[in-house]
């Protein structure tokens, strides 16, 4: 069955640290990659997305993230935190030609000053 | 343009009771979904629907309907409501040409 892993269930950095989120996926065919965030009280967000062309794509608030076909990874990145870092983040995929996408189970980042 | 909204907020049931969760979007989107969202378990999926008047089972459909009479709207009723069935509910929509979801604030659940 198709599904999504992140490692990485709580991660807790000071402010200034840098940031990598795990995400693997199982699927062998053509896949679309989401990051979304969701803040404390709210919805969820779209953070960035891969869909082709280059592998690393930049998001929203210095997020960046990259695609490594080989390895089934899309992690998250993020050169230095800010406590208004502190969210939920879910990775999230699209296999191709399906109108569905398939969530990992998230990671909570705390991110203290 | 209000996006994806969802009623109501909060909500608490005694087993065995019904509700609808209430979801509309005003930006033309064909395609909703319905999630729920339990702690340290991810999104799962529970209906999608593709336009007014199709709709399809996701990946935890037991327990729930839906209806699609509406481009706009997507309810999604508990007919015997379970404390299995205390979560966060998401709604979400997009269009035919893309696969980015906008979501709903969610609703807030608790079966008691």
């Amino acid at each position: 069955a198709q599904s999504v892993s992140q490692h990485n269930h709580h991660v807790i950095l000071s402010e200034a640290a840098s940031l990598e989120l795990g995400c693997n996926y199982s699927y062998g065919g053509t896949v679309n990659l989401f990051w979304y965030v969701q803040y404390p009280g709210q919805h969820l967000q779209l953070l960035l997305k891969y869909f082709s062309g280059d592998p690393l794509v930049k998001g929203i608030k210095g997020f960046e993230a990259e695609f490594i076909k080989s390895k089934f990874s899309f992690n998250l990145r993020k050169p230095s935190v800010q406590w208004s870092d502190t969210a939920e983040y879910f990775c999230a995929v699209n296999p191709y030609n399906t109108d569905k996408l398939i969530f990992g189970t998230g990671t909570r980042l705390q991110v203290f000053p | 343009n209000a996006g994806v909204t969802q009623t109501p907020k909060f909500r608490i049931l005694k087993i065995g009771q019904s509700m609808t969760l209430q979801c509309t979007q005003d930006m033309n989107h064909n395609y909703m979904y319905w999630y729920r969202q339990d702690p340290g378990m991810g999104l799962k999926l529970i209906y999608y629907s593709v336009g007014a008047g199709i709709t399809d089972k996701g990946e935890v459909p037991n327990g729930y309907n839906v209806s699609r009479s509406t481009t706009e709207d997507f309810p999604l009723r508990l007919e015997l409501a379970a404390p299995s069935q205390t979560s966060v509910y998401f709604c979400a929509s997009k269009t035919e040409y893309t696969d980015t979801q906008y979501f709903g604030p969610g609703t807030r659940l608790t079966v008691l």
